[in-house]
């Protein structure tokens, strides 16, 4: 159990429809960051924030959004799903930034219908 | 284009006998280097890194090489058990970026 946790496991919905995939990092760490695995392009980075403001963008779709709150968790809200945003989401978190191991949570698995 | 490479998708090992898992990057200003174990419906779990400043990093059964003029990660298992059956990611990271960047993985499959 690397201590990330994130909700729900599973998420099937429709195309055009909108999603809040939530993520609470490790006790301690201010970096989250979250990451997409396809099928075709393997584990992407999407976005990262840190003690609660973005610090870099990765190849994250205009139509994705995340925030972290003052708590640490933070949420990746995906909108006017398409068929190709299926894929597993996962989130990570580090004790700051730099070199600082990340550890990843179980991911949720998104399926756009 | 891609920065991380895995070339072998798939290696089977016997029980017991060292299992040795190939990373190339291209971009020399990679500093630094880890190795995650993936199991299916999990997320990736994090096993080794290595500093660009070290060629050897050694944890338990697992080594990790890193030869920077070829530009070249190894990850080596010995020696390997069946329960190291999974899927091994490579990932850099750049010092003044926080984002890894992943190769596309190994199976590895350790048979009895």
């Amino acid at each position: 159990d690397s201590g990330v946790t994130q909700t729900p496991k599973h998420l099937i919905t429709a195309t055009g429809q909108r999603v809040t995939l939530r993520c609470s990092p490790r006790s301690g760490d201010l970096s989250v960051y979250w990451y997409q695995q396809s099928l075709d392009q393997g584990l992407q980075f999407l976005i990262q924030y840190y003690n609660g403001e973005e610090r870099a963008k990765g190849n994250i779709l205009e139509r994705f959004s995340a925030q972290q709150f003052p708590d640490l968790h933070s949420e990746l809200n995906l909108s006017s799903l398409e068929l190709g945003d299926s894929a597993l989401y996962f989130c990570a978190s580090s004790a700051g930034q730099g070199e600082e191991t990340q550890y990843f949570g179980p991911g949720t698995r998104l399926l756009v219908l | 284009d891609q920065q991380v490479k895995q070339n072998s998708p798939s290696l089977s090992v016997q029980e017991g006998r060292i299992s040795i898992l190939n990373c190339d990057y291209t971009n020399s200003m990679f500093d630094y280097f880890l190795w995650y174990k993936k199991y299916p419906a999990e997320g990736p779990t994090f096993l080794i890194s290595i500093s660009s400043i070290k060629d050897k990093n050694e944890d338990g059964r697992f080594t990790v090489f890193l030869n920077k003029s070829a530009k070249h990660l190894s990850l080596h298992i010995v020696p390997s058990q069946p329960g190291d059956s999974a899927v091994y990611f490579c990932a850099v990271q750049s010092y003044n970026t926080d984002k890894l960047i992943f190769g596309t993985g190994t199976r590895l499959q350790v048979f009895p």
